[in-house]
């Protein structure tokens, strides 16, 4: 069955600082993946999303970037954090090549700038 | 653009009664329309998926309908518990790729 692994879990990081939030899934191939940020009471923001290694399409110009080294992995990385940063960022997977998926998401890093 | 709206007020019922929450669209109608379940600190568990051409589609206490007329789909819990207490979340593909949720409903089931 497919899985998909999250870390960490929490995350307390000074303003300015870098990040790197990883995600990787396992028993599937060539999945479609993604980044969410959630804002405590808030819906879902899609970040990134990336159909195929190396390939991916940013949503929200901040300062954030995402890559995609491997088939199932996913990083998403900041050279400097804001405090707006803040929120729990959540990755997801989907089945690539076919449309209306159903998306199946990690436990999610709760980041906190301070 | 697209959007997906649900009633942001949580939702306070009764063990053992039918919750009903709501999820309208706008624009276009899209050709699937899904419900997810998220708890708290949790990411979102995908629930049910709804077709446009089905009226309605049901998995044991669940139940989910889609009316292309009004725009909208409702999504019901039969019977429930306190363990629904959850927030659940209405999405939507816009394009290819990319799935647009709503901002989701919060239900509390009270014993």
């Amino acid at each position: 069955s497919q899985t998909i692994h999250q870390w960490p879990a929490t995350l307390v990081q000074p303003v300015g600082s870098p990040l790197s939030l990883e995600c990787t899934v396992e028993g599937t191939s060539n999945p479609n993946l993604y980044w969410y940020r959630q804002a405590a009471g808030r819906g879902l923001q899609l970040l990134f999303y990336s159909v195929g290694i190396g390939q991916i399409s940013s949503e929200v110009p901040q300062n954030l970037s995402a890559s995609r080294p491997q088939d199932r992995q996913f990083i998403l990385s900041s050279k400097k954090l804001l405090l707006s940063d803040s929120g729990f960022y959540l990755c997801a997977w989907s089945v690539g090549s076919y449309s209306n998926q159903p998306q199946h998401f990690g436990d999610g890093t709760r980041l906190s700038i301070l | 653009s697209q959007k997906i709206e649900q009633n942001s007020e949580a939702l306070n019922i009764q063990e053992g009664k039918t919750a009903t929450l709501t999820c309208n669209y706008t624009n276009y109608s899209p050709a699937y329309l899904q419900w997810y379940r998220q708890d708290p600190g949790r990411g979102p568990v995908f629930l049910l998926l709804i077709r446009e051409n089905e009226k309605e589609k049901r998995k044991e206490r669940l139940k989910v309908t889609f009316d292309t007329t009004l725009k909208q789909s409702l999504f019901h819990i039969t019977a429930s518990q306190p363990a629904d207490s959850a927030t659940y979340l209405c999405a939507r593909y816009d394009g290819y790729n990319k799935l647009i949720f709503g901002a989701g409903t919060r239900l509390a089931v009270h014993p």
